[in-house]
C-alpha cells in the first residue's frame, strides 16, 4: 500500500516571501501521479498542481512549483510571492495508475500554512 | 459548469442513530468517490464507484456504512448505527474517468457530529 507523509504540521510565511512544503511518499509502483491540494477553511478542496511520475521536468503553475525527486520519493511544493489568500491546509496526494487502486487518491496528513501580512 | 453538490452541509446526531448523505457529481462524470476526513487528518477513501459499480470499498466499515449509486449518477452514503468516532467531514468527489488527466473535483463536504 502507498503512504504519503507530510512532516510539517504547520508552516508560516510573510506575505510576498517564499515557502516550501515537504512531502515524501512510499510506493513500489513506477507509474503514478502526485498532487498538491489546497483546502481553505471553507473546506472546498482545490487542486493546486500535479506531477506525472514519468516526467522529469518539474511542474509549475504560476506562483506554485514542485521539486519532484523520484528516486528519493520526495515531492515538495514551493509557493513564491505568498499572498494572504494562500493561507489554507495543503495536502500532498498520490494517485495510483494501475491495479485495483486505479484513480484512488492517498492523502498525507496536511500542512497548515499561515500567511502573515 | 456546476460543481459537485452535497447535502446536508451539517448534521448533528446522537450515537446509535442513522444518517444519510447525498452527493450529485458533475454532469457526465463516471467516477464518484466518498472520503472521510477526520479533523486534523487527510481525507481517507471510503468507496469508489465507476458508473453504478463499486471499484474499491476496501476501507468502508461495512458493518455500519453503506453506499449506493443508482443509475450511475447521484449517490448516497449511509451510517447505521453511528458511533462517536464517525464524527468527521464526508467529502464527495467526481472525475470524468480515472485516466491520465482527469482530476477529482471535490464537493463542499458534510460535517457530521455524533454526540
Amino acid at each position: 500500500a502507498q503512504t504519503v507523509t507530510q512532516s510539517q504540521p504547520e508552516m508560516s510565511v510573510q506575505e510576498a516571501e517564499t515557502v516550501t512544503l515537504s512531502c515524501t511518499y512510499d510506493t513500489s509502483e513506477s507509474d503514478y501521479y502526485l498532487f498538491w491540494y489546497k483546502q481553505p477553511p471553507s473546506r472546498q478542496m482545490i487542486l493546486v498542481i500535479r506531477q506525472e511520475a514519468y516526467k522529469q521536468q518539474n511542474a509549475t503553475e504560476n506562483r506554485f512549483s514542485v521539486n519532484f525527486q523520484k528516486a528519493a520519493k520526495s515531492f515538495s511544493l514551493k509557493i513564491s510571492d505568498s499572498q494572504l489568500g494562500d493561507a489554507a491546509m495543503y495536502f500532498c496526494a498520490y494517485r495510483s495508475q494501475g491495479g485495483t487502486s486505479y484513480g484512488k487518491l492517498t492523502f498525507g496528513q496536511g500542512t497548515i500554512l499561515t500567511v502573515h501580512p | 459548469e456546476a460543481g459537485v453538490a452535497q447535502s446536508p452541509r451539517y448534521k448533528i446526531i446522537e450515537k446509535r442513530q442513522s444518517v444519510a448523505f447525498w452527493c450529485n457529481p458533475i454532469s457526465g462524470h463516471a467516477t464518484l468517490y466518498w472520503y472521510q476526513q477526520i479533523l486534523g487528518q487527510g481525507p481517507k477513501l471510503l468507496i469508489q464507484f465507476q458508473n453504478n459499480g463499486v471499484v474499491d470499498d476496501s476501507q468502508l466499515p461495512k458493518d455500519r456504512f453503506s453506499a449506493e449509486r443508482l443509475k450511475g449518477v447521484d449517490s448516497t452514503l449511509k451510517i447505521q448505527p453511528a458511533k462517536l468516532e464517525d464524527s468527521a467531514v464526508y467529502l464527495c468527489a467526481s472525475s470524468g474517468f480515472p485516466g491520465l488527466f482527469y482530476e477529482q473535483y471535490f464537493g463542499p463536504g458534510t460535517r457530521l457530529t455524533v454526540t
